[in-house]
């Protein structure tokens, strides 16, 4: 079955700086890549996601890239700002209609 | 309802009782996951439920869990004999028949087992 791995476990940044979460997975029959945001306490929330036939995607300062060769898939956060930090989860799943599989998570420290 | 809606939200029990989580989706959702996160660890999938196919079970960990959904609305989630290491949140969510493949997440039920 699928697996999903997310790097890293725990990512600080200064405030203004940019920061990237990857994440790599093994079905190659996967093509529909979602990223969750969840706040302390919160349910998670999409906050963007990506099909297999396009090879990035942005919103304001979310972007998401994915290499179907090499089978990676990256968030990149710009002009990071204290509200962005939160655990980001990566995902990958074969059709919309199918299970969802969630790397473990990235710890995102936006530092003053 | 205007969201997923999940209970108990809290729920402590003693290693070996039986428990039972509910999950009330979206309305018109046709589909429903249930996942289970550790404290401070990642959303580990159990099993989804997608209109009137079979479920897909693989994530399961051991015989002790079981879930069943009537139709396209509510889901039970069984946990049989606990132990401790069932201590999580389980959180349900649900997706619309919509192009998005957005998963509606609701706040979870605490389990501790003693």
């Amino acid at each position: 079955g699928e697996n999903v791995e997310q790097h890293p476990s725990t990512l600080s940044v200064q405030e203004g700086d940019s920061a990237v979460i990857k994440c790599t997975y093994s079905d190659s029959a996967s093509n529909y890549f979602p990223w969750y945001k969840q706040e302390l306490g919160k349910r998670p929330q999409l906050i963007i996601d990506i099909r297999s036939n396009v090879g990035e995607k942005k919103d304001q300062r979310i972007a998401v890239t994915l290499n179907k060769t090499a089978k990676h898939f990256s968030l990149h956060i710009t002009e990071t700002q204290p509200e962005d930090s939160a655990v980001y989860f990566c995902a990958a799943s074969k059709d919309r209609d199918d299970k969802i599989i969630f790397g473990k998570g990235t710890r995102l420290h936006i530092l003053p | 309802g205007a969201g997923v809606s999940q209970s108990p939200s809290n729920k402590v029990t003693e290693k070996g009782k039986d428990v039972e989580l509910r999950c009330d989706p979206i309305s018109g959702h046709t589909a429903l996951y249930w996942y289970r996160q550790r404290l401070g660890q990642g959303l580990e999938f159990l099993i989804y439920f997608q209109g009137n196919s079979a479920p897909d079970k693989s994530g399961l960990p051991s015989d002790r869990f079981s879930a069943e959904r009537t139709g396209e609305s509510v889901s039970t989630l069984t946990i049989q004999r606990t132990q401790q290491e069932d201590s999580a949140v389980y959180l349900c969510a649900s997706r619309g028949a919509s192009n998005t493949g957005e998963l509606f997440f609701g706040e979870g039920s605490r389990l501790t087992v003693l």
